[in-house]
């Protein structure tokens, strides 16, 4: 089946600009997890929803990042006055929550979106 | 927060050897331990995940161990082929998010 899908690929964007990055989740895929991936090193966590509701944003790095997920399903990370420290990858990943399992599911990554401010 | 360390940060074998990443962790609440792979230009993949009432679990020619008391995690390849070699990511999970190590390079050498 499809997997978790984000767009755009790639992204240029000069510094000062606004950029918004999609994920499309795996379909049924309750949880959605953003991750910033720095040059060289692992995905850290930003945010995470529960359906329509963000339940945890403390890895946003600053009042710039902003993330919704207003009908439960696709996922926008929206990132204001990008500065050159933004460049890196971003990625989106889902997992499949049922209400009777401990919270230890599967997140399954998108490509991720490889975004390069100048 | 959870402090996930990972080593060797490259690793080189030559096909047919076998490969072992480490890692350790800090946080005793951590339950869950997945390892990814990931080849350039692409997001991570699962390979295998181990949960915490687990001490070792195999699949084919990759086994994962762990030892709570330690809080450490191992990644074991057997039989290493070419098609093996990218960057290899252990994490582990308290709460929502997958804290993440900084990474192992395997080049497996013909």
């Amino acid at each position: 089946g499809a997997g978790v899908s984000q767009s755009p690929r790639y992204k240029v964007a000069k510094r000062g600009q606004d950029v918004a990055l999609r994920c499309d989740p795996i379909s049924g895929h309750v949880s959605l997890f953003w991750y910033q991936q720095a040059l060289g090193q692992g995905p850290e966590f930003l945010t995470y929803f529960q359906n329509e509701a963000q339940l945890d944003k403390s890895g946003l790095p600053s009042d710039r990042f902003f993330a919704e997920r207003p009908e439960g399903s696709v996922s926008t990370l929206k990132i204001q006055r990008t500065q050159q420290e933004d460049s890196a990858v971003y990625l989106c990943a889902s997992s499949l929550r049922r209400r009777q399992l401990a919270s230890q599911e599967t997140q399954y990554f998108g490509p991720g979106t490889r975004l390069l401010v100048l | 927060g959870e402090n996930v360390e990972q080593h060797p940060s490259t690793l080189s074998v030559q096909e047919g050897d076998s490969a072992v990443i480490k890692c350790t962790y800090s946080d005793s609440a951590s339950n869950y331990f997945p390892w990814y792979k990931q080849e350039l230009g692409k997001g991570p993949q699962l390979i295998i995940d181990i949960r915490s009432n687990v001490g070792e679990k195999k699949d084919q020619r990759i086994a994962v161990t762990l030892n709570k008391t330690a809080k450490h995690f191992s990644l074991h390849i057997t039989e290493t082929q070419p098609e093996d070699s990218a960057v290899y990511f252990c994490a582990a999970r308290s709460g929502y998010a997958l804290n993440f190590g900084k990474g192992t390079s395997l080049l497996v050498t013909p």
